[in-house]
């Protein structure tokens, strides 16, 4: 079956910008997590997603939000880019989340100038 | 708050050769799981061996094996038989039971193969 799908895959936006990526987890798949890869903070938490619902959330600011819609896909938007935005943003998948495998899509690569 | 610690920023092996991977852990929580990642250069994180808190017995899939020292907040991935395609990023995880998913990552090991 198909894998986690992340689009896009590469992303240059300009400073105060917003951008929104797209995840469309494996079927069948309810919770949606995504994670921030950055060369100095390493591999962050930023929110997860179940049924439409943020189920848990990590410590970034509030310019960093999600959603997720009936079908499990999910979006993550940025607003009013800053430079420290500049990662890659990796998203999994799992059947509830609860005590079940995450499988992580190739990720988007953000790059703000 | 949970943390995860792999102490080896960098490790290198010569093919099929066995080579071992650090990491350390803390928590309070009394079950959880453990998990190690490889993240490639095509950047896709792919799960190499999980691991139940509650099990005593150490997990191993194929090639991979892990040595799990609960008292000590231990976790090591051993990797007999390096191959070359084993060379990548790997990542030693923490994720509570019974609370949303949420991955608490190390910082990463970076394993070399060489000829």
């Amino acid at each position: 079956k198909a894998g986690v799908t992340q689009t896009p895959r590469y992303l240059i936006k300009t400073r105060g910008q917003q951008v929104t990526l797209s995840c469309s987890p494996i079927s069948g798949h309810r919770s949606v997590s995504w994670y921030q890869q950055t060369p100095g903070q390493g591999l962050q938490f930023l929110f997860e997603y179940f049924s439409e619902t943020q189920r848990n959330k990590g410590n970034f600011p509030g310019r960093f939000s999600g959603r997720q819609f009936s079908n499990s896909r999910s979006e993550m938007n940025v607003s009013t880019l800053e430079l420290g935005d500049s990662a890659l943003y990796l998203c999994a998948s799992s059947l509830t989340g609860f005590n079940t495998e995450a499988f992580f899509g190739q990720g988007t690569r953000l790059t703000v100038v | 708050a949970q943390t995860v610690t792999q102490s080896q920023p960098e490790m290198s092996v010569q093919e099929a050769e066995t080579v071992t991977l650090s990491c350390t852990y803390d928590t309070s929580e009394s079950d959880y799981y453990l998990f190690w990642y490889k993240q490639p250069p095509s950047r896709q994180m792919i799960l190499v061996i999980r691991q139940e808190a509650y099990k005593q017995q150490n997990a191993t899939e194929n090639r991979f094996s892990v040595n799990f020292q609960k008292a000590a907040k231990s976790f090591s991935l051993k990797i007999s038989d390096s191959q070359l395609g084993d060379a990548a990023m790997y990542f030693c995880a923490y994720r509570s039971t019974g609370t949303a998913s949420k991955l608490t990552f190390g910082t990463g090991t970076r394993l070399q193969v060489t000829l």
